[in-house]
């Protein structure tokens, strides 16, 4: 069935170093993947997408790279800070559905 | 322009009751996706509308069901409520059409207890 695998779960890192996630789907027909950053309490909200037309996308210190062949893709943040500590989900979306397979999440904690 | 709202923000039920759960999406929206996200999990998808009918549905049991109304508005419903139901119940909307490619807005979500 459709799944998405997310590594690792927790991520420490010193303020000003690279911090990277990655994530697996198994649907090959998934076609848009977005990640979401989660404070405590607060809603999902989306820092970055990638589809699977592209191989790679970057916003200021956020990057998402996508390899459709060994159906993988990746969160990259460079120069972190401490407000970049949260939890970031990746998802997939498969072609005509709204369906958002998530991740399990991964906990940034950004040590100043 | 007012995002995704949700209503209630928390919510205390007990084993066996029935609960409604309320959603009124961003403004030009028309899809509504409804997720149950587990303390320490990713949300995980319970099922979409559009056009006032359930497109898709995850695996969720039957005591699981919605609607969508005219204004595109969208309820949640789940009766025989049990423990295990307890979680975030986050709502997202989408535009027209709701297809792939379309960023999910979510709403701050409703806290469900069941004790």
């Amino acid at each position: 069935g459709e799944n998405v695998e997310q590594h690792p779960s927790t991520l420490s890192v010193q303020e000003g170093d690279s911090a990277v996630i990655k994530c697996t789907y198994s649907d090959s027909a998934s076609n848009y993947f977005p990640w979401y950053k989660q404070e405590l309490g607060k809603r999902p909200q989306l820092i970055i997408d990638i589809r699977s037309n592209v191989g790679e996308k970057k916003d200021q210190r956020i990057a998402v790279t996508l390899n459709k062949t060994a159906k993988h893709f990746s969160l990259h943040i460079t120069e972190t800070q401490p407000e970049d500590s949260a939890v970031y989900f990746c998802a997939g979306q498969g072609s005509n559905t709204g369906k958002l397979i998530f991740g399990q999440g991964t906990t940034l904690q950004v040590k100043p | 322009d007012a995002g995704v709202t949700q209503s209630p923000t928390h919510l205390i039920k007990t084993r066996g009751q029935q609960v409604t759960l309320r959603c009124s999406p961003k403004s030009g929206h028309d899809t509504v996706s409804w997720y149950q996200q587990a303390l320490g999990q990713g949300p995980q998808f319970i099922f979409q509308y559009y056009e006032e009918e359930e497109r898709q549905r995850g695996n969720f049991p039957d005591r699981f069901s919605g609607h969508q109304f005219p204004n595109y508005s969208s309820e949640l419903n789940v009766n025989a409520l049990l423990l295990g139901d307890s979680a975030l119940y986050l709502c997202a909307s989408s535009l027209p059409g709701g297809g792939s490619y379309n960023e999910q807005f979510f709403g701050p979500g409703t806290r469900l207890t069941v004790l």
